[in-house]
């Protein structure tokens, strides 16, 4: 069983550049969860979706931030344009809701 | 807004000895308590608490849950340096949504 799918695995990008990040979850699970995670804040909940409808979005920290899940094996998160301090890993995770998340190894973000 | 708060935020003992994190939750409509080990990479799946005062173990790992405080804790007996993790407590509501704590760091010294 393949895991939950993130690409890219690190990303260094300038300020002010678009940053697509991409999660393919397990086949089956229907909940989908996008975090990320600092030393200063730990990890947060950014926005989450079950059965490719967007649920709670609020961690969402501002409209530079979007993510979408066209289908049940796919979802982006978009940073527009993106900041240094947006600088993070950022996790995707899924689960066949109300089970155990299942995480993505994650995709280390720097903004120079 | 959900909350869960973990304590210690950091730990340091001597292999062999026993720890005991904590997890306390201010949530509404809650489902259950999950526990997470985080090393290097990702976070892993220890275990998923529902039910008051059944205590789930998983070698020398054991959880138990108090669903009226909604306070778990995290036992690990004769701790072994492979042990050194963050250990994450999440809350997961009856909506789907899963909050985590900061999360207790554990360094186990050989």
């Amino acid at each position: 069983d393949a895991g939950v799918i993130q690409s890219p695995r690190h990303e260094v990008t300038e300020m002010g550049q678009e940053v697509t990040l991409r999660c393919k979850p397990i086949s089956g699970h229907n909940s989908l969860f996008w975090y990320r995670q600092t030393m200063m804040r730990g990890l947060e909940l950014l926005i989450y979706f079950n059965n490719n409808v967007p649920i709670d979005d609020s961690g969402m920290p501002e409209d530079r931030f979007s993510a979408k899940m066209p289908n049940a094996s796919f979802s982006t998160l978009k940073i527009q344009p993106s900041e240094p301090r947006d600088s993070a890993v950022y996790f995707c995770a899924s689960s066949l809701n109300p089970g155990g998340l299942f995480f993505g190894e994650g995709s280390r973000l720097t903004v120079l | 807004e959900d909350k869960v708060v973990q304590s210690p935020l950091s730990l340091v003992v001597h292999e062999g000895d026993t720890v005991t994190l904590n997890c306390s939750c201010e949530v509404t409509n809650f489902r259950s308590l999950l526990w997470y080990k985080q090393e290097k990479k990702a976070p892993t799946f220890l275990f998923m608490l529902t039910s008051s005062g059944i205590e789930k173990k998983s070698g020398r790992l054991s959880s138990i849950l108090d669903k009226k405080e909604l306070f778990s804790i995290l036992n690990i007996t004769a701790t072994q340096t492979g042990d050194s993790a963050i250990y994450l407590c999440a809350v997961l509501t009856s909506y789907g949504k899963l909050t985590f704590g900061q999360g207790t760091i554990l360094t186990v010294h050989p």
